[in-house]
């Protein structure tokens, strides 16, 4: 059973850091997602990263994937306060070849302080 | 072209009813996902459907569920005889034939009181 683990769940940092969330996942996947949700929001594709090495940049967040590994990070570079929100990563499990579904870590809370 | 479209968005039911939440995937969409989202949690696979066809039923409680994707409309998760444990955001991702990405609806917030 594949299983995805983020940490740290919970994160509260001051504007103006760098920090780094952190996902590990059990098994060989082909993709790994990452998601941004505001609270009673829908999720926001944030990152597609599909290869061994891919390394996505949008604004302050840049995303990285180590296959090898199995680990994924999400970084955030000089926070600000409209980061606040929960990130999700997720890992799809291959089906059939019309489709996969997509397993996710229990989420990390981020909150930016002024 | 209209994302994934989802309703109702907030539904309140009595311990014992039925709750019935439509999805409408994207324009060209044939394939429908049904995650739930219980408070402080990640979002947990429940059912994966094609047209007609259900494809992926492995995260669905093995009572009082259900869904279904017809030829015509929208996909339906039924929940019967609701209890309170069944309170969550439900949401529906879609994608087309052959591509991995999943885009998101806004989701069904089920309250049972």
């Amino acid at each position: 059973e594949l299983k995805v683990e983020q940490n740290p769940l919970f994160l509260s940092m001051q504007e103006g850091k760098n920090y780094t969330i952190y996902c590990n996942y059990s098994t060989t996947s082909d993709r790994l997602y990452w998601y941004r949700q505001d609270p009673g929001k829908s999720l926001e594709s944030l990152f597609v990263l599909l290869s061994n090495g891919a390394v996505k940049q949008e604004g302050r967040l840049m995303a990285s994937l180590d296959t090898k590994a199995r680990l994924s990070t999400l970084h955030i570079t000089a926070a600000v306060h409209d980061l606040s929100a929960t990130y999700f990563c997720a890992v799809d499990i291959k089906g059939t070849e019309y489709g996969n579904k997509l397993v996710f870590g229990a989420g990390t809370i981020l909150r930016v302080k002024s | 072209n209209a994302g994934v479209m989802q309703n109702p968005r907030h539904l309140v039911r009595r311990r014992g009813q039925e709750a019935r939440l439509r999805c409408s995937p994207m324009k060209g969409h044939s394939h429908v996902y049904w995650y739930r989202q219980l408070p402080e949690e990640g979002l947990k696979f429940m059912v994966y459907l094609q047209k007609e066809n259900i494809i992926d039923e492995s995260g669905m409680p093995k009572e009082r569920f259900s869904a279904e994707f017809p030829k015509e409309g929208p996909s339906i998760l039924r929940i019967q005889q609701v209890v309170r444990g069944d309170s969550a955001a439900y949401f529906c991702a879609s994608s087309p034939l052959l591509r991995y990405e999943q885009y998101f609806g806004p989701g069904t917030r089920l309250t049972v009181t």
